[in-house]
């Protein structure tokens, strides 16, 4: 069936540090991928998404490839900010709609002054 | 975007009890998802409510133990029934619009 496996937390970084949150995924068909972030205190929000292979998302100076013969997405920024401080989850769907999401366990991520 | 509000935001009950979560979606929309995020863990679908037919529910989650009703369009409601300790978790509601999927800000139950 379908899963993600995705970096396990926490990670801490100091401000202005590369951040590279890796993500793998299993899925039968073609998959369309997502990052959803989870700040402190608020909900889930979708950061970026993929819907095809060599697709790159990207918003907030993240970014993500698909990557299809390594079945992979991962979350890179090249300078992290105090205020990226959050949960982070891969996520996965069969459809382009964003139904049936399939998450990872989330990575938590810590940016220190 | 879509705007989605979810009482209560957390709850404390005793084992054996039921609570009724309630997520409201500021417009029509189709179809409505219900996830639960256990402690450290991912969040799993718990069913699909679509307005006027019954919950499509996945496997390991059965109506008896999280009835859902979905009377129309912005409204649907979660009941976790018969609680224990293991049904502690964030529990989120979720509608798809414009090919993106909006999430609640989720519901903290705690069972004791």
């Amino acid at each position: 069936g379908d899963s993600v496996t995705q970096m396990e937390g926490p990670v801490t970084l100091s401000e202005e540090a590369f951040l590279t949150i890796n993500c793998t995924y299993t899925a039968t068909g073609y998959p369309s991928l997502f990052w959803y972030v989870q700040y402190p205190g608020e909900g889930l929000q979708l950061l970026l998404k993929a819907t095809k292979a060599d697709d790159k998302g990207s918003n907030k100076g993240f970014e993500a490839t698909y990557r299809k013969e390594t079945t992979s997405f991962h979350l890179e920024k090249g300078s992290v900010q105090v205020s990226d401080s959050a949960v982070y989850f891969c996520a996965l769907s069969e459809a382009t709609g964003a139904n049936n999401l399939f998450f990872g366990t989330g990575t938590r991520l810590t940016v220190i002054p | 975007s879509a705007v989605i509000s979810q009482k209560p935001s957390r709850d404390i009950c005793q084992r054996g009890t039921s609570l009724t979560i309630q997520c409201q979606v500021d417009s029509q929309v189709t179809m409505m998802f219900w996830y639960r995020q256990q402690p450290g863990q991912s969040l799993t679908l718990i069913a699909t409510a679509n307005q006027g037919s019954e919950a499509t529910y996945e496997s390991g989650f059965v109506i008896d133990k999280f009835p859902i009703s979905r009377p129309n369009l912005t409204f649907s409601t979660l009941t976790v029934s018969n609680m224990s300790p293991e049904d502690s978790s964030i529990y989120l509601c979720s509608v798809t619009r414009y090919n993106e999927q909006f999430f609640g800000p989720g519901t903290r139950l705690t069972v004791l």
